[in-house]
């Protein structure tokens, strides 16, 4: 089976932009999780997808959004960048839940100027 | 909300040294997982311990989940190169039906 895809893999933008990254799950899992990692805050959950709907949410504000569409596949977008969001996003699949094991993809390496 | 802490946060051994990392969560956890994350690379799965004073050994791994289910941890038996890497332990707990990742402790192995 192939991975969980990540895409783009690298992403410059500027402050005051948006963002739009891709996940694509391992075939057959409907649970979508997105995480940031950063070397100060670790890895902090942001949110997961389940058949289409949100169902947790993390404590991070409006600016990052996300959806799942029908084929599992899953977008996270962020608005207004700022600095502070410069980090490794990493998408991560299960086939229950978010709380069971995790398969990451590779992340996206966000760096905001 | 759910704190996950682990200790020590760096360790520096010599190959053929043991190593061990201690997850502490501040409210009871359902299931406790561990992951190994490479130097740039993703968090991989390595186990999931569910049971109050489960044991489980992988190799050279060795998991344990505390009586209380807060607290866990892994030992490694005479780490090798390969060992390097970040390892986190993550759990579900009280009200919130996600994944609280513990704060990560880096392994360094020499020769």
């Amino acid at each position: 089976k192939a991975g969980v895809t990540q895409t783009p893999r690298y992403l410059i933008k500027t402050r005051g932009q948006q963002v739009t990254l891709s996940c694509s799950p391992i075939s057959g899992h409907r649970s979508v999780s997105w995480y940031q990692q950063t070397p100060g805050q670790g890895l902090q959950f942001l949110f997961e997808y389940f058949s289409e709907t949100q169902r947790n949410k993390g404590n991070f504000p409006g600016r990052f959004s996300g959806r799942q569409f029908s084929n599992s596949r899953s977008e996270m977008n962020v608005s207004t960048l700022e600095l502070g969001d410069s980090a490794l996003y990493l998408c991560a699949s299960s086939p229950r839940t978010s709380y069971n094991e995790q398969f990451f993809g590779p992340g996206t390496r966000l760096t905001v100027l | 909300g759910q704190q996950v802490m682990q200790i020590p946060q760096y360790q520096h051994v010599q190959e053929g040294e043991d190593f061990t990392t201690y997850c502490n969560s501040s409210t009871t956890l359902s299931n406790i997982q561990w992951y190994k994350q490479r130097p740039g690379g993703h968090p991989v799965f390595l186990i999931q311990l569910v049971k109050s004073g489960e044991v489980k050994k992988q190799k050279r791994l060795t998991f344990q989940f505390g009586e209380a289910k807060k607290n866990s941890s892994l030992h490694i038996t005479a780490t090798q190169t390969t060992d390097v890497g970040t390892y986190f332990c993550a759990g579900p707990g009280g009200t919130a039906s996600k994944l609280t990742f513990g704060t990560g402790t880096r392994l360094q192995v020499t020769l």
